[in-house]
């Protein structure tokens, strides 16, 4: 089945400059990859997605880029906060799938 | 306001006993799921339901059984807790279309002794 593989587990940036998690997936019918943030002792909530039918999607300052040759996809967060500070979550699930496979989460820190 | 809930918040039970964790969602979703959180793992699925009386197992459903009774509200339960039944439990929905936007409950925090 499929596999979602987070890279970096955790990640600290300086506030304003960019950061960047990547996740690779296996499965060449997934088409739909969501990010999910979860602040500290929170829940999950949904940040942005993207579908297979384009390779890049944006808003306001989280750009999402997705590589299907590669089977990779990665979330840009520009213009840092100390409120993005949270664990990231990427996952992926086939057409017409409504099972989401998770990644193992990346730790993002953003230092003032 | 489209909203997901959870009861209890957080639970204490002794290993043997039984566990009932329930869930409930305003937006007259269809697809409603039950994860666990452990650290380093990720979220894993436990059940999903496509609707009333419609539960698939999903990655790990050993010692877990679902019920799903009404659109709007999917419980988890398990008989006879086990130690390693120690996570926070979330539970999530979505509408009935494949890859669509999941809505997470705040969690459940289970302790089993």
């Amino acid at each position: 089945g499929e596999k979602v593989e987070q890279h970096e587990s955790t990640l600290s940036v300086r506030e304003g400059d960019s950061a960047v998690i990547n996740c690779t997936y296996t499965d060449t019918a997934s088409s739909y990859f969501p990010w999910y943030k979860q602040e500290a002792g929170k829940s999950l909530h949904f940040v942005i997605d993207i579908r297979s039918n384009v390779d890049r999607k944006q808003s306001q300052r989280l750009i999402v880029l997705l590589d299907k040759k590669a089977k990779r996809f990665s979330l840009h967060i520009t213009a840092t906060q100390p409120e993005d500070s949270a664990i990231y979550f990427c996952a992926a699930a086939s057409s017409g799938s409504w099972q989401l496979i998770f990644g193992s989460g990346t730790q993002l820190t953003v230092m003032p | 306001d489209m909203k997901v809930t959870q009861m209890p918040r957080y639970l204490i039970k002794r290993m043997g006993e039984n566990v009932l964790l329930e869930c409930g969602q305003d937006m007259s979703h269809e697809t409603m799921y039950w994860y666990r959180q452990d650290p380093g793992l990720g979220l894993q699925l436990i059940y999903i339901s496509y609707d009333v009386d419609s539960n698939s197992e999903g990655d790990i459903p050993k010692g877990y059984r679902v019920s799903r009774k009404k659109r709007e509200h999917f419980s988890l339960i398990l008989d006879s807790a086990k130690t390693n039944q120690t996570s926070v439990y979330f539970c999530a929905s979505s509408s009935s279309t494949g890859g669509d936007t999941q809505y997470f409950g705040p969690g459940t925090r289970l302790l089993v002794l």
